[in-house]
């Protein structure tokens, strides 16, 4: 069955700091990936996506993420948090046959401390 | 370009009601998708239309319904309202209803439904 695993519930990083949220899925296809963003009262706003290519995927924000198929992972990565990238952060695999449907992970909360 | 634009954005309903949310795509998509948001779990797909098609469904049970009309504009329902049916729920659109390099899923706000 197709799933997605974020193992950190939760982090907290200071602000400057180098972040790293992660993501394992598993997918009997070739995957297409995504993360995507949520402020508190918000909508799902997408980061980035990978769907073939160059494994790594820069996105919006600063963001970028890392697909590596032999460990069935696509990382989120940004160098230098900004206070105002506290939100929850949402990994994502879609695409399978035709269809748009996403399968999401349980999310990560990122805190943000100045 | 305007967002995708659900309405309400807030709604409070008891048990045994029903109820109709409705979610209006970026001019010229054609594709939406609802998804249930809870703390218990998580994001859920419930449905997908494409041009006023049923394309997919999720598993939820058959109260829970929904259209597309001719416009790509979007109406899903909850009859018989469970307390556990409280939760956001988001629609997302995109152009197309294959995954696509050139195509993107843009969520709205969501609805956030209370049951009492």
């Amino acid at each position: 069955a197709q799933s997605v695993t974020q193992p950190d519930i939760h982090i907290t990083v200071s602000e400057g700091a180098s972040l790293e949220l992660r993501c394992n899925y598993s997918y009997g296809a070739t995957p297409y990936l995504f993360w995507y963003v949520q402020s508190p009262g918000q909508g799902l706003q997408l980061l980035l996506k990978y769907f073939s290519g160059d494994t790594l995927v820069q996105g919006i924000k600063g963001f970028e993420a890392e697909f590596k198929r032999s460990q069935s992972s696509f990382n989120l990565r940004k160098p230098s948090v900004h206070w105002s990238d506290a939100a929850e952060y949402f990994c994502a695999v879609g695409g399978y046959g035709s269809s748009d449907k996403l399968i999401f992970g349980t999310g990560t909360r990122l805190q943000v401390f100045p | 370009k305007a967002g995708v634009t659900q309405t309400p954005r807030y709604l409070i309903k008891t048990r045994g009601q029903q109820v109709t949310l409705s979610c209006s795509p970026i001019s010229g998509h054609r594709s939406v998708s609802w998804y249930q948001q809870t703390p218990g779990q998580g994001l859920q797909f419930l449905f997908e239309y494409f041009s006023e098609t049923q394309r997919n469904k999720g598993n939820f049970p058959g109260r829970f319904s929904g259209r597309q009309f001719s416009n790509s504009r979007s109406e899903m329902n909850v009859s018989t309202l469970e307390l556990g049916d409280s939760a956001l729920y988001l629609c997302a659109s995109s152009l197309f209803f294959r995954a696509s390099e050139a195509d993107t899923q843009y969520f709205g706000p969501g609805t956030r439904l209370t049951v009492l």
